[in-house]
C-alpha cells in the first residue's frame, strides 16, 4: 500500500531533549514536506526536500532541522523542543515530476508535547 | 502566494448534494485548483484537482468556473463519513502548497 508513515504518533518530551520524529514513503516520490498544525493557524509548512541532499526552509523553520540522506526518508529533528513547539505534525509527499497532476499523500501525523 | 477565500463552515443533510464554494480572484494562468479533505484525526487527504475543465473522480466533481476565479467542490450525496475540514488550494511551479483555514462540513443524519 502507497503511504507515508511516521512514527512516533504521540510523543511527550521535556524542554530541551533532542528528538527526532521519523518520516518514510514508499512512492519513489522526490518532493517531502513537513507541516505543523495548530488551531486557529492551520497548516504552516516547515521545512521541505526536492530530493535527496537537497533541503529548504519553508514558512516556520525556526527550532526545526530535516536531512535527506536517502529519497524514502525525511526525518524531522528538534535540537531543543521548547513548549512553543508543541503542535500536531504532518509529514507528506508527492511526486516532483508531473507535480500538478498528482497531490500530497500525508502521515497520520505526530501529536508533539513539550513540558 | 495566490489566496483562496472559502466559508468557514456548512452543513448539509445525510445523502443530499454538497456543494463547497472557493474564490480564488487573483489566480494566474499557471495556477492549478487542488482540494484537499482533513477527516478528524487524520492527515489531510487529496481529494481532486483541475485547472480550466471541470473535473470529475471516484470521491468528487470539481466545477471551475469559466473565469477561473472561483470554483466548486461538489459531493454528489454526503454521507457521514464526509464530515471534514475542506481545504482549496492553488498550486503552481515553484510554488509550496499553502493551506487555508478551509470549510469544515457537518453532515446530520
Amino acid at each position: 500500500e502507497a503511504q507515508v508513515t511516521q512514527n512516533p504518533r504521540y510523543l511527550i518530551t521535556v524542554t530541551g531533549k533532542k528528538l527526532t520524529v521519523t518520516c518514510s514513503q514508499n512512492m519513489n516520490h522526490e518532493y517531502m514536506s513537513w507541516y505543523r498544525q495548530d488551531p486557529g493557524l492551520g497548516l504552516r509548512q516547515i521545512y521541505y526536500s526536492m530530493n535527496v541532499e537537497v533541503t529548504d526552509k519553508g514558512d516556520v523553520p525556526e527550532g526545526y532541522k530535516v536531512s535527506r540522506k536517502e529519497k524514502r526518508n525525511f526525518p524531522l529533528i528538534l535540537e531543543s523542543p521548547s513548549p512553543n513547539q508543541t503542535s500536531l505534525y504532518f509529514c507528506a509527499s508527492r511526486p516532483l515530476q508531473g507535480q500538478f497532476n498528482y497531490g500530497y499523500t500525508f502521515g497520520s501525523g505526530t501529536r508533539l508535547t513539550v513540558v | 502566494d495566490a489566496k483562496t477565500t472559502q466559508p468557514n463552515s456548512m452543513e448539509s443533510n445525510e445523502e443530499e448534494p454538497v456543494h463547497l464554494p472557493c474564490n480564488h480572484s487573483t489566480i494566474s494562468g499557471t495556477d492549478y485548483i487542488h482540494w484537499y479533505r482533513q477527516l478528524p484525526s487524520q492527515g489531510p487527504e487529496y481529494v481532486i484537482h483541475g485547472l480550466t475543465s471541470n473535473v470529475n473522480n471516484r470521491m468528487a466533481s470539481l466545477a471551475i468556473a469559466e473565469d477561473r476565479k472561483s470554483s466548486t467542490l461538489i459531493l454528489h450525496r454526503a454521507t457521514l463519513r464526509d464530515a471534514a475540514v475542506y481545504y482549496c488550494i492553488l498550486v503552481s511551479l515553484g510554488q509550496n502548497f499553502v493551506f487555508g483555514p478551509g470549510t469544515r462540513l457537518s453532515v446530520l443524519p
